[in-house]
């Protein structure tokens, strides 16, 4: 089976602190990405890569960056964290064939205050 | 620029009954369309996705979803419904000659009463 494992479950910072949310997949997959989920939005993305040092913004990366240094590994850096950033994150990895399916970690919960 | 639609927040029904949950897209080329389902604190999964030919995709845990191009439609449905389908329902979809991360809906709730 397909893992995709997040860093942390759940996670509470200040204003201000950088934060590192980590993502590692073991299926050897050439795509990672990395989501938001808020209520009513659904799943915004933030980041995706689709090569180790490879990296395209998505829909919402203001605020965030991400570091894809090994091919498993993928990086959320937040460089100032604020309190719009309080989020639900979810991290996923795919195949680079468009057809697959995208497998998601169980996520990690941000509370800045 | 890649769009879905599900325009209900919450699908309420009766165990045994028949359910349906609307998705609705928009692409500017050939659609790949996925459904995935959120258990409460989990992450997203899978569970089925149209890539090409027939147009009923059927998936795990009894679902299947409908596709159909001309309503740019992909709702998915179970004949039965049982308590513990009651989850979060996202629908997804990615033009095949777009970007390679998925475009979500809003999700849908779905309550299946005992």
């Amino acid at each position: 089976d397909v893992k995709v494992t997040q860093s942390s479950r759940y996670l509470v910072k200040r204003t201000g602190e950088k934060v590192f949310l980590e993502c590692v997949q073991d299926m050897d997959h050439e795509n990672m990405f990395w989501y938001r989920q808020d209520p009513g939005l659904g799943l915004r993305l933030i980041y995706f890569s689709y090569d180790v040092k490879m990296k395209e913004k998505g829909d919402i990366p203001e605020g965030y960056s991400v570091s894809r240094e090994k091919k498993e590994r993928f990086s959320l850096i937040l460089e100032s964290a604020s309190t719009n950033q309080t989020s639900m994150y979810l991290c996923a990895s795919s195949w680079t064939e468009s057809s697959y399916e995208q497998y998601f970690g169980p996520g990690t919960r941000l509370t800045v205050t | 620029a890649q769009s879905v639609a599900q325009p209900e927040d919450q699908v309420n029904v009766a165990e045994g009954n028949p359910l349906t949950v609307k998705c609705t897209y928009s692409v500017s080329g050939n659609p790949y369309l996925f459904w995935y389902v959120q258990y409460p604190n989990r992450g997203l999964q899978f569970l089925l996705k149209y890539i090409t030919g027939d147009n009923l995709v059927k998936g795990s845990y009894g679902f299947e979803a409908e596709f159909n191009k001309s309503q740019t439609s992909f709702h998915l449905k179970k004949p039965s419904a049982l308590v513990s389908d009651s989850a979060l329902y996202f629908c997804a979809v990615r033009d095949r000659a777009g970007r390679r991360a998925l475009t979500f809906g809003s999700g849908t709730r779905l309550q299946v009463q005992p």
